[in-house]
């Protein structure tokens, strides 16, 4: 089945510096890769859509000079959380779609394990 | 406005019970609807996919379709506390030119022995 690898699984760092967090289909190729955040107690919430070979598009409210994504390949995608400040702590989880499965219209998405990111 | 809507919950069932989840979703072209399950602190799993009007079973799930009515349900049948966990609806949205994964709010689960 399509696996999803996220890396780092939990992170804590102090306010002000930059963290990255890698994304990875381990068996399929992903042109686009999609990261959530989840807020304690709270649903995923889309942030943003990143697309290989292209810029990412954002969702509204969600700052993209601050969540910087790359997607420089195939199988691998960025975000780089920027001057990490405590209210950026949350659960950071990305996602791909195994076309083999489907179509992008009806293919479901399969996460990572996600990314706890804590800013002290 | 894309939305899913759930009821937060929780839903507390005894073991052995039918568990039964439930979702609307706010855009009529949508054809494609999930269950997945979250355990606190992991991703999300999924548990099923529906594209059709009508139910859908695999095993002790069954997921249920109205597109008229814009609702879609998942029934758990023979609940057991493992199945305890906050069970998200997602629905996939077209909008800025990709197909997005939207997801309710999740309604947390509670099987009681």
């Amino acid at each position: 089945g399509a696996v999803v690898s996220q890396h780092p699984s939990r992170v804590i760092c102090k306010s002000g510096t930059s963290v990255k967090i890698e994304c990875r289909s381990l068996d399929f190729q992903a042109t686009t890769m999609f990261w959530y955040r989840q807020f304690p107690k709270q649903s995923l919430m889309l942030m943003a859509t990143s697309n290989e070979g292209s810029k990412a598009t954002y969702e509204q409210g969600v700052e993209k000079d601050k969540f910087l994504i790359n997607h420089a390949s195939l199988t691998l995608s960025t975000l780089t959380v920027t001057s990490a400040h405590p209210e950026d702590s949350s659960f950071y989880i990305c996602s791909a779609r195994d076309l083999r499965q489907g179509s992008a219209y009806n293919s479901p998405l399969h996460f990572g394990n996600g990314t706890r990111l804590t800013v002290t | 406005q894309k939305e899913v809507e759930q009821n937060s919950g929780p839903l507390s069932v005894p073991e052995g019970a039918i568990a039964s989840l439930n979702c609307t979703y706010s855009d009529r072209v949508s054809q494609s609807f999930f269950w997945y399950r979250q355990y606190s602190g992991k991703s999300p799993e999924l548990i099923m996919s529906i594209y059709s009007n009508g139910d859908k079973e695999d095993g002790r799930f069954t997921a249920q379709l109205n597109k008229a009515s814009q609702y879609v349900s998942l029934l758990i049948r023979d609940s057991q506390p493992s199945d305890s966990a906050t069970y998200l609806c997602a629905v996939i949205f077209f909008s800025g030119g990709y197909n997005k994964l939207i997801f309710g709010a999740g309604t947390r689960l509670a099987v009681h022995p």
